[in-house]
């Protein structure tokens, strides 16, 4: 069964400054990788998807790499503004009909 | 391009009572799924689908069926409702092209308080 965990679960940062956030997965047999945002009460929204066969992936100040072979994805997020504070969540599809979610980590930028 | 709908937004059940949440994509996806999110769980599988004719069973099946009669739509029943159904409810979809799936995209969700 697939095992994903976020590092750290909460994170307070002042705007301006980089944020890193960690996913890894115990099974390295995976289709893709998605980030997602949630706002609070909200839905999910994409981020980045990250196919198996790639590093990484860029979208605006947003950057996603791609570990398979250690497990691991980490998101970065260029000089944070207040308006990215929300819970990021990385998901694993180990096929085409199931995601494996992490817990999660909620963003909280400090104007 | 209206992407994954779900109504309602928001229900109240009796326990006992049965309700169908309903949700339905325009993009042709050929992927669909229900997820529960629960605070402290994250978001687990109920019943997916691959196609229009099937479906199966995720993680946390029990008291929920579905169909799915057309690529469209994906509805869940919850067949007697229970407290421990009280979750927010997510539906998804997505697609394969070639050797690629190309990630979900997730409605904007159903908050069911069963009392």
């Amino acid at each position: 069964k697939q095992e994903v965990t976020q590092i750290p679960a909460a994170l307070s940062v002042p705007e301006g400054e980089n944020l890193v956030l960690n996913c890894s997965f115990t099974d390295s047999a995976i289709y893709n990788l998605q980030w997602f945002r949630q706002d609070p009460g909200k839905g999910l929204t994409s981020l980045l998807l990250i196919q198996s066969s790639q590093r990484e992936q860029t979208s605006g100040r947003l950057n996603a790499s791609l570990d398979k072979s250690s497990g691991r994805s980490t998101l970065y997020i260029a000089a944070s503004q207040p308006g990215d504070s929300a819970t990021y969540l990385c998901a694993v599809a180990s096929n085409d009909y199931k995601l494996s979610f992490g817990a999660g980590t909620t963003v909280t930028v400090r104007a | 391009n209206a992407g994954v709908t779900q109504t309602p937004k928001f229900q109240v059940l009796k326990t006992g009572q049965s309700m169908t949440l309903q949700c339905a994509q325009d993009m042709n996806h050929e992927y669909m799924s229900w997820y529960r999110q629960d605070p402290g769980m994250g978001l687990r599988l109920i019943h997916y689908s691959v196609g229009a004719g099937i479906t199966d069973q995720g993680e946390v099946p029990n008291g929920y069926n579905v169909s799915r009669s057309t690529t469209e739509d994906f509805p869940l029943r919850l067949l007697s409702a229970a407290p421990s159904q009280t979750s927010v409810y997510f539906c998804a979809s997505s697609y394969r092209a070639g050797p690629f799936n190309y990630g979900y995209t997730f409605g904007s969700g159903t908050r069911l308080t069963v009392v």
